[in-house]
């Protein structure tokens, strides 16, 4: 079946230490988004892709940076993650929105689950 | 400014009963879109459905029904003979015109625990 796959679906890391968490699709959609979800709060987009044009959220921490080296797959890494970093962190694809407008559900992985020590 | 209000943080019902989330809406676009996502214990958001502001036409899927009215801005959803594995955190959100490909506002989600 055609899907996003997140891994590792559990992450441990230390304080400060860089992290990167990976998201596949075999969806062959051109739009793949992150985003951060913390405890009982609704998913915060960080930042999302159009093909390889990259779209950062205003709010989103330089500490948060991504990399999509091609269609299938898409990278989040966290430089020094801090505590306030703890959270899930979901990938989701879609295929391309028409008039600027997000009209194109969003396919979700599920989801890794990050702590820092 | 876009906002997505689902008021209700929590319900609990037994099997069987029917049960209704709430989802009111801000938005000055003419033209929008309204989802509705499912968030199981396992993590993953699924897809329900999708609306766009000129169709207001209601919507109705085996147990799961959904109103959208816009002389109101909301966009309810009805689960009908709840199950158990209807438990899960389901989100509303609304579509916005931003750069490119737009940007989805969730609303902070209702937690609905169906007992058996």
């Amino acid at each position: 079946d055609a899907m996003v796959i997140q891994n590792p679906r559990y992450q441990v890391t230390q304080f400060g230490k860089p992290v990167t968490l990976s998201c596949s699709q075999t969806l062959n959609h051109n739009v793949m988004y992150w985003y951060q979800q913390k405890s009982s709060q609704a998913p915060k987009l960080l930042f999302h892709y159009y093909d390889k044009d990259f779209n950062n959220e205003a709010d989103t921490p330089d500490n948060f940076q991504s990399r999509r080296p091609n269609t299938s797959f898409c990278f989040l890494d966290i430089r020094s993650p801090g505590l306030g970093d703890a959270a899930m962190y979901l990938c989701a694809t879609s295929r391309e929105s028409t008039g600027g407008i997000m009209d194109q559900p969003q396919h979700f992985g599920d989801g890794t689950r990050l702590s820092i020590l | 400014a876009q906002k997505v209000t689902q008021a209700q943080t929590e319900i609990s019902v037994v099997e069987k009963e029917d049960v209704t989330l709430d989802c009111v809406y801000e938005t000055r676009d003419t033209t929008y879109y309204l989802f509705w996502y499912k968030q199981p214990p396992s993590g993953e958001l699924v897809f329900l459905i999708r609306r766009n502001s000129f169709d207001e036409q209601n919507e109705i899927s085996g147990r799961y029904s959904w109103n959208f009215q816009k002389s109101t801005s909301s966009f309810n959803f009805t689960i009908t003979a709840s199950q158990v594995v209807d438990s899960a955190v389901y989100f509303c959100a609304l579509s916005e015109v931003k750069g490119s490909q737009g940007n989805l506002i969730f609303g902070k989600g209702t937690k609905l625990s169906v007992k058996p």
